[in-house]
């Protein structure tokens, strides 16, 4: 079971606006830094969002977003190409290492 | 361009040690946690735990002490080593670059990943 919740799906049409979640406490997101990951389809995790809200050059229709012990990724302008399952990760105090979310997978309808 | 490229045996049988290596190319070890991330089939990830540059390690609890992370800087490679591996351990594993503590941030800042090993556990 992981530390961090995530719904297991979420969909959208193209060009909507699809919204997940990500729940912890405060010994993770509550207190430290949201990192956001994208897996396509039988390749390695790509990096999304650091920093809570941060992007990487390049990623664009991405938004993320914390308040208090949860966090959520935003995906605009839904696209085909961003079926994938999406993860949120941050460093846990309690124990003091790296804890991810289950994962959410995106589907375009 | 900076890639990293991961070895080692696909198929263990329960009570075995696993061993991995990450090497990488185009580039060199530097000042970074150097992680390890798994993912059983179908299911999502699991930190396994990293080592930084200076040899310090850090591992997930839940792995009750069998993980093994090194690193070699002559060779710019990381290893990892895992003892009595059981069916729960197969999983696709991760060499995974940490730019956090380079960053001066709390992570986890993954910005490259290796192709994956897929490791089946199975008598």
């Amino acid at each position: 079971q992981s530390v961090l919740t995530q719904p297991p799906s979420a969909s959208g049409t193209p060009g909507q606006k699809v919204t997940i979640s990500c729940s912890g406490s405060s010994s993770n997101v509550g207190s430290n830094y949201v990192y956001w990951y994208q897996q396509l389809p039988g390749a390695a995790p790509k990096f999304l969002i650091y920093i809570n809200n941060q992007r990487p050059s390049g990623v664009d229709r991405f938004s993320g977003s914390k308040s208090g012990t949860s966090a959520s990724l935003a995906i605009s302008g839904l696209r085909s190409g961003d079926e994938a399952d999406y993860y949120c990760a941050a460093w846990d105090d309690s124990l003091s290492g790296y804890v991810f979310g289950a994962g959410t997978k995106v589907t375009v309808l | 361009q900076e890639q990293l490229q991961q070895s080692g045996p696909g198929l263990l049988k329960p009570s075995e040690t696993l061993s991995l290596s990450c090497s990488v190319s185009g580039g060199s070890l530097g000042s970074y946690w150097w992680t390890w991330i798994r993912q059983p089939p179908g299911k999502g990830l699991e930190w396994v735990g990293y080592v930084y540059y200076s040899g310090t390690t850090n591992y997930n609890p839940s792995l009750e002490r069998r993980a093994t992370i090194s690193i070699d800087t002559s060779s710019d490679k990381v290893s990892l080593k895992l003892d009595s591996v059981t069916a729960a351990d197969t999983a696709v594993y991760y060499c995974v670059r940490d730019v956090s503590m380079v960053r001066g941030i709390v992570g986890p800042w993954f910005d490259l990943w290796g192709q994956g090993t897929l490791v089946t556990v199975s008598s």
